[in-house]
């Protein structure tokens, strides 16, 4: 069974700090990788997709990919409140086949 | 641009009782995605189409779900019969393979709760 492994928290932090968030996944064809936000009762929103090994910045957010190491990470600088959600990590093939998500991890951002 | 729409965003029914849900993908996006997300849990994908055919159903319990696609643009999903443990929400999805990224939009979802 091709999984998805995120530690579901709470992970907490102060504001202004950097959030750290992590996730492996197991199988090693996986081509595509994203990061969902959802917020309580809502449906999940993109932040993030990285295809390449190495680091991808956009904003206050980089996400990190190690193919070799199948890991994947989500970095959060500057944490505000309004970064409190749950995390969830997606792992899928080229075309978006087969897309399994994490069961996502819980943030909270201490004002 | 119009976002997915979904109907309805809540339904609550009987065990053993049938449900459809109905979808609308974002204009022009050939792949839409059924998703069950129970509480606590990720969205685990229970059907994707590529246009009107299915690419990947290997996780729909085809004994009470079933999915269409007619035309290639809207899609419902049926439950018949419910059972409790379907209780969840049921998000729809879609993207546009071939721009360059195959991220998933999703819309508001549908909250079905089985007593």
């Amino acid at each position: 069974q091709k999984e998805v492994e995120q530690n579901s928290g709470p992970l907490s932090v102060p504001e202004g700090a950097i959030a750290s968030l992590n996730c492996t996944y197991s199988d090693r064809g996986s081509q595509s990788f994203f990061w969902y936000r959802q917020y309580s009762g809502k449906s999940p929103e993109l932040i993030m997709f990285i295809y390449s090994n190495g680091d991808k910045e956009d904003g206050r957010f980089t996400a990190q990919l190690n193919k070799a190491s199948q890991y994947v990470s989500l970095l959060i600088r500057d944490s505000q409140p309004s970064d409190s959600a749950t995390y969830l990590c997606a792992v899928s093939n080229t075309g978006g086949f087969k897309t399994i998500f994490g069961a996502g991890t819980r943030l909270f951002v201490k004002a | 641009e119009a976002g997915v729409a979904q109907s309805p965003r809540y339904k609550i029914i009987e065990k053993r009782q049938s449900v459809a849900f109905w979808c609308n993908p974002i204009s022009g996006h050939a792949t839409l995605y059924w998703y069950q997300q129970i509480l606590g849990q990720g969205p685990k994908l229970l059907i994707q189409f590529q246009n009107n055919g299915v690419v990947d159903d290997s996780q729909l319990p085809k004994d009470r779900f079933s999915a269409e696609r007619l035309k290639g643009v809207d899609s419902t999903l049926k439950i018949q019969p419910a059972k409790l443990e379907d209780s969840a929400v049921y998000l729809c999805a879609s993207s546009a393979p071939g721009q360059g990224t195959d991220t998933q939009y999703f819309g508001p979802g549908t909250r079905l709760t089985v007593l």
